[in-house]
């Protein structure tokens, strides 16, 4: 399988401050990279979907002003959490995908105090 | 719009013995993949299978193979000779084939227990 790497695994953050999570794909190039959100024993909820070079698409009940994405190169995306509150506190895992396969990174939780 | 629906919120199986885990799923595209995804404790997503729709033969990892119905829309996972390290949260996941990288359906997930 393919090597991902997402920083930080776990970040704890005051409220109203801004967290940066770096999703790398280390061996291959990501066409297009998947933002999600899992809450405890639940399935993962897609966030948003980026594309290199494009603005990021997010679902709906996502605040694109909240959770700034940027996907500046093949290899490269990252999440923003913008005046963190204790309800974004939740498990964020970033999916950098290709033609049939879709990788996962480790996870990042994400707790504001 | 497709749905994945897993109907077993938890499973249970000895050791060595084996489990099905079910997933159903709807849509009215006919051509797309199928995936079974483990998220153990550390909750890193890790493949399990996959399944082409286009592909009649079910598919098969060493333990872990499909029951691949495309007519009822279900595909089960058959873990055999189960093992402690099994024990997981598996998600059944959708991905249709008409765009180069879709998003992934998931459903809600299935907890196995494993019992020495």
């Amino acid at each position: 399988g393919a090597v991902v790497s997402q920083h930080p695994s776990r970040v704890i953050c005051k409220s109203g401050t801004s967290v940066k999570i770096e999703c790398r794909s280390l061996d291959f190039q990501a066409t297009t990279m998947f933002w999600y959100r899992q809450f405890p024993k639940k399935s993962l909820m897609l966030m948003a979907t980026s594309n290199e070079g494009s603005k990021a698409t997010y679902e709906q009940g996502v605040e694109k002003d909240k959770f700034l994405i940027n996907h500046a190169s093949l290899t490269l995306s990252t999440l923003t959490v913008t005046s963190a509150h204790p309800e974004d506190s939740s498990f964020y895992i970033c999916s950098p995908s290709r033609v049939i396969e879709a990788f996962f990174g480790q996870g990042t939780r994400l707790t504001v105090v | 719009a497709q749905t994945v629906t897993q109907s077993q919120p938890e499973m249970s199986v000895q050791e060595a013995e084996t489990v099905t885990l079910s997933c159903t799923y709807d849509t009215s595209e006919s051509d797309y993949y199928l995936f079974w995804y483990k998220q153990p404790p550390s909750r890193q997503m890790i493949l399990v299978i996959r399944q082409e729709a286009y592909k009649q033969q079910n598919a098969t990892e060493n333990r872990f193979s499909v029951n691949f119905q495309k007519a009822a829309k279900s595909f089960s996972l058959k873990i055999s000779d189960s093992q402690l390290g099994d024990a997981a949260m598996y998600f059944c996941a959708y991905r249709s084939a008409y765009m180069d990288t879709d998003k992934l359906i998931f459903g809600t997930g299935t907890r196995l227990q494993v019992f020495p």
